[in-house]
């Protein structure tokens, strides 16, 4: 098993500019969710998917949409990315929500 | 709302060791997870214990072990036999009955040789 895999690693984008960042999980979890974690703060929730087509926000959604078609695919995109989006990414996923989430690597995004 | 508070920005300990870090928590809910995850400087988040709130018994995984409090709302890591790739932040999270992940801001913890 993979695990969850994200990608890119790395990326820096102008201001204004729109992405996807990719997260993949071969572990048939059910339950999949988007973080971004910046210094000095802990993780906060960007969007989560309990099952393929349903998705809902969390703590930190504006500038941000999700789409859940498959149950191993959860990709965020950035619609117009700016300065404050400048964090690193943490894509996880989990077979319900009670049980420990298991992370990707991270992806550091730099918005100039 | 559901707020998580990690006093302690830093810690350190001498290697082989005992160090507590410290995990406090706001809720109305009486059925919720606790997790403690640890990141080490290679970025990846992994679980270093779980404890479920209606268990009253402490969660314990090999030299990691928790003292949950429930009405007092604590949630400590107990780090025994302190070793050097210990060192790392140390995530206290809570999970609330909307699945929803709230973490406190982290504990640096070093490890002196």
């Amino acid at each position: 098993n993979a695990g969850v895999t994200q990608t890119p690693k790395f990326q820096v984008l102008k201001t204004g500019q729109s992405m996807t960042l990719q997260c993949a999980q071969d572990m048939n979890h059910e339950y999949m969710s988007w973080y971004r974690q910046d210094p000095g703060m802990g993780l906060r929730l960007i969007h989560y998917s309990v099952g393929a087509g349903i998705t809902d926000q969390g703590e930190v959604p504006n500038g941000y949409n999700v789409s859940r078609s498959t149950t191993e695919d959860f990709p965020l995109r950035l619609l117009s990315a700016a300065p404050s989006q400048t964090s690193v990414y943490f894509c996880a996923s989990s077979p319900n929500a009670g049980f420990e989430q298991f992370f990707g690597p991270g992806t550091r995004l730099t918005v100039l | 709302a559901q707020t998580v508070t990690q006093s302690q920005p830093e810690m350190s300990v001498q290697e082989a060791e005992t160090v507590t870090l410290s995990c406090t928590y706001d809720t109305s809910e009486s059925d919720y997870y606790l997790f403690w995850y640890k990141q080490p400087p290679s970025r990846q988040m992994i679980l270093v214990i779980r404890q479920e709130a209606y268990k009253q018994q402490n969660a314990t995984e090999n030299r990691f072990s928790v003292n949950f409090q429930k009405a007092a709302k604590s949630f400590s890591l107990k780090i025994s036999d302190s070793q050097l790739g210990d060192a790392a932040m140390y995530f206290c999270a809570y999970r609330a009955s909307n699945y929803q992940l709230i973490w406190g801001a982290g504990t640096k913890l070093i490890i002196k040789p």
